[in-house]
């Protein structure tokens, strides 16, 4: 089936230090993939997406390049703030099981001033 | 423009009982989903419904049923509640009616507690 694996956490960060979270994926189609955001005391929401090999997702400051070859979609920021301070949700939704979205176990970000 | 809403926010329940969750979507969305986000295990799809039919489930038992509204408004229901259906359920929505490429926006979700 299909499955998502981040890399584990916690990170701490300085803020204005350079951000990556790895993402890799396992599916049986062709998925599209998104990272969700979940802020202290606030629900998920939609940080960005990709929904085909080699688009590039961004908002906020944050990309994440949809890598077929690697199965890939890692989340990087070039300069990270206190207020991203979160934890960061990798996840798909494959084609072949439509509605269901596979998330990962979540990343937890602190950024420190 | 309002969000996805649940009700209630905290719902104790015991062993052997049944228990309610609604949620509502941004308006005009006509998808919802369901999620259970467990202690340990992470979040995990339970219920998909567009246009008041269920397209997909996820793996888990008959208990753990729903139904979407007219107004596309939905319920989940578990039933014969178990300790480890303790968890924080999730609903989210879209607009698009894929199921696959859809931005789904999230609610504050329903904290549920089985005693």
């Amino acid at each position: 089936g299909d499955s998502v694996t981040q890399m584990e956490g916690p990170v701490t960060l300085s803020e204005e230090a350079f951000l990556t979270i790895n993402c890799t994926y396992t599916a049986t189609g062709y998925p599209s993939l998104f990272w969700y955001v979940q802020y202290p005391g606030e629900g998920l929401q939609l940080l960005l997406k990709a929904t085909k090999a080699d688009d590039k997702g961004s908002n906020k400051g944050f990309e994440a390049t949809y890598r077929k070859e690697t199965t890939s979609f890692h989340l990087e920021k070039g300069s990270v703030q206190v207020s991203d301070s979160a934890v960061y949700f990798c996840a798909l939704s494959d084609r072949t099981n439509a509605g269901k979205s596979t998330f990962g176990d979540g990343t937890t970000l602190t950024v420190k001033p | 423009e309002a969000g996805v809403t649940q009700s209630p926010t905290h719902l104790i329940k015991t062993r052997g009982q049944q228990a309610t969750l609604r949620c509502s979507p941004i308006s005009g969305h006509t998808s919802v989903y369901w999620y259970q986000q467990a202690l340990g295990l992470g979040l995990q799809f339970l219920l998909w419904y567009d246009e008041g039919e269920e397209r997909n489930r996820g793996n888990f038992p008959p208990r753990f049923s729903g139904r979407q509204f007219p107004n596309y408004s939905s319920e989940l229901n578990v039933n014969a509640l178990e300790l480890e259906d303790s968890a924080l359920y999730l609903c989210a929505s879209s607009s698009e009616g894929q199921g696959t490429t859809d931005t789904q926006y999230f609610g504050p979700g329903t904290r549920l507690t089985v005693l």
